[in-house]
């Protein structure tokens, strides 16, 4: 199973609105609402912000938000803080019963 | 509240075996999957495999089939996670992580603290 493809780094601006692709293909993210992003900081273990392509787990702030069309997934961040500064990881479940991860992606917010 | 504790840091040798577990508490262990996850040191995150505690089925990501074997001990509410013939490409961190719910579709809320394993001759 080949990882899905995210852009290697995104950038913004603080206030600034960004968003994360994530491509997959029709065996995994075209065909499947199971789609997860997770953020990641340096030496800590990743951490569930969006969940079946676009539902936010309790805590997580409404400035995180996903959607999908076809077999890309998109992690949105608005108003982006210090804080966001981090690698974002996309994956999602497949017609083989298992899961893959993106390549990850790094947010540096300028 | 839901905790998962793993196993302290390992060194092993080129052809060894590692065995990492993977404690759970705060919650009941056989009604969530477990998962487990790598990642090598600046590299993405790689999904392994996962296990229903509540019967013991498994699944793995077919490029550890054959290396890893995953299996869980409902008395003790652990999971453990073993990777034979090991090589340097196998030296990351490894997390395993609960699931929302019993099923394979469902996300990964809660995370171990990582086990750093190297592999070195």
């Amino acid at each position: 199973q080949s990882a899905l493809t995210q852009p290697a780094s995104v950038s913004g601006s603080p206030g600034q609105s960004i968003t994360i692709s994530c491509i997959g293909t029709s065996s995994d993210v075209g065909n499947y609402n199971y789609v997860s992003w997770y953020q990641q900081h340096p030496g800590k273990a990743p951490k569930l912000i969006i969940y079946d392509v676009s539902k936010r787990p309790s805590g997580v702030s409404s400035r995180f938000s996903g959607s999908k069309s076809g077999n890309t997934a998109s992690l949105t961040i608005s108003g982006l803080q210090a804080e966001d500064e981090a690698d974002y990881y996309c994956s999602s479940y497949t017609s083989t019963s298992s899961w893959v991860f993106g390549g990850g992606s790094k947010l540096a917010v300028l | 509240q839901v905790q998962l504790v793993q196993s302290g840091a390992e060194v092993k040798k080129p052809g060894a075996s590692v065995k990492v577990s993977c404690k759970a508490s705060g919650y009941s262990f056989t009604s969530y999957v477990i998962h487990w996850v790598r990642q090598a040191p600046g590299q993405r995150l790689e999904w392994m495999g996962w296990i229903n505690p509540g019967n013991g089925n498994t699944k793995h990501s077919e490029k550890f089939q054959g290396r890893v074997t995953i299996i869980s001990d409902t008395s003790a509410s652990t999971a453990y996670m073993e990777l034979n013939s090991l090589r340097s490409e196998d030296t990351a961190v490894y997390y395993c992580a609960r699931a929302t719910t019993i099923f394979g579709v469902a996300p990964l809320d809660n995370w171990g603290q990582g086990t750093l394993v190297t592999v070195s001759s």
